[in-house]
């Protein structure tokens, strides 16, 4: 069975432009929660996408967002990047909403603002 | 910010040697998780805790779930040199979907 997979792997992007980050989440897998990892504030939640809507946001501003399709794959954007943006981007997949099973998370997406 | 103290920062470890490892949490969580990190990759769970008091075991590694639910710790026997990592604890809140709130991790480093 394929793992998480997050595409790009590296991305190196200037102030004020925007991105966007895609997570195929594994088979079957039908949460998708995505996480902010950087050295200061540690792994931080951002969101979390069931059934193509947005069930739980963790407290970060408007700029990030995200979206789920039918097919479970998730993608997250950021708008009007800043310098603080530069983060290790990471999904986690998990089979539902229940909280009693595994949450697997991808490689990450390492994302660099200039 | 996080919510989770988690203990000690960094440790140097030789070798054949026990570890050990802590998490606490001003908020009770109804499951603790341990995740191990390596360089470049996600995190990658290593055990999960689902009920107050209960203490699981994978391989050399034991973890257990506090009583209060406000804490755990990770237990790491004989160690060896692939155990080097950065390890991370997480809670997760009763009717809080899957949103994990993480510890600030544990980089254990071998002595020189």
């Amino acid at each position: 069975k394929a793992g998480v997979t997050q595409t790009p792997r590296y991305l190196i992007k200037t102030r004020g432009q925007q991105v966007t980050l895609s997570c195929s989440p594994i088979s079957g897998h039908r949460s998708v929660s995505w996480y902010q990892q950087t050295p200061g504030q540690g792994l931080q939640f951002l969101f979390e996408y069931f059934s193509e809507t947005q069930r739980n946001k963790g407290n970060f501003p408007g700029r990030f967002s995200g979206r789920q399709f039918s097919n479970s794959r998730s993608e997250m954007n950021v708008s009007t990047l800043e310098l603080g943006d530069s983060a290790l981007y990471l999904c986690a997949s998990s089979l539902d909403l229940s909280g009693d099973n595994e949450q697997f998370f991808g490689p990450g997406t390492r994302l660099t603002v200039l | 910010g996080q919510q989770l103290n988690q203990s000690p920062q960094s440790m140097f470890i030789q070798e054949g040697e026990d570890v050990s490892m802590n998490c606490t949490s001003s908020s009770i969580f109804n499951t603790w998780l341990w995740y191990k990190q390596d360089p470049g990759e996600g995190p990658v769970l290593l055990i999960a805790l689902y009920k107050a008091g209960e203490l699981t075991s994978n391989g050399r590694l034991t973890a257990q779930f506090g009583i209060t639910r406000k804490d755990s710790f990770l237990n790491i026997s004989a160690s060896i040199p692939s155990d080097v990592g950065i390890y991370f604890c997480a809670g997760q809140a009763k009717n809080a979907g899957n949103m994990l709130t993480f510890g600030g991790g544990t980089r254990l480093m071998v002595k020189p």
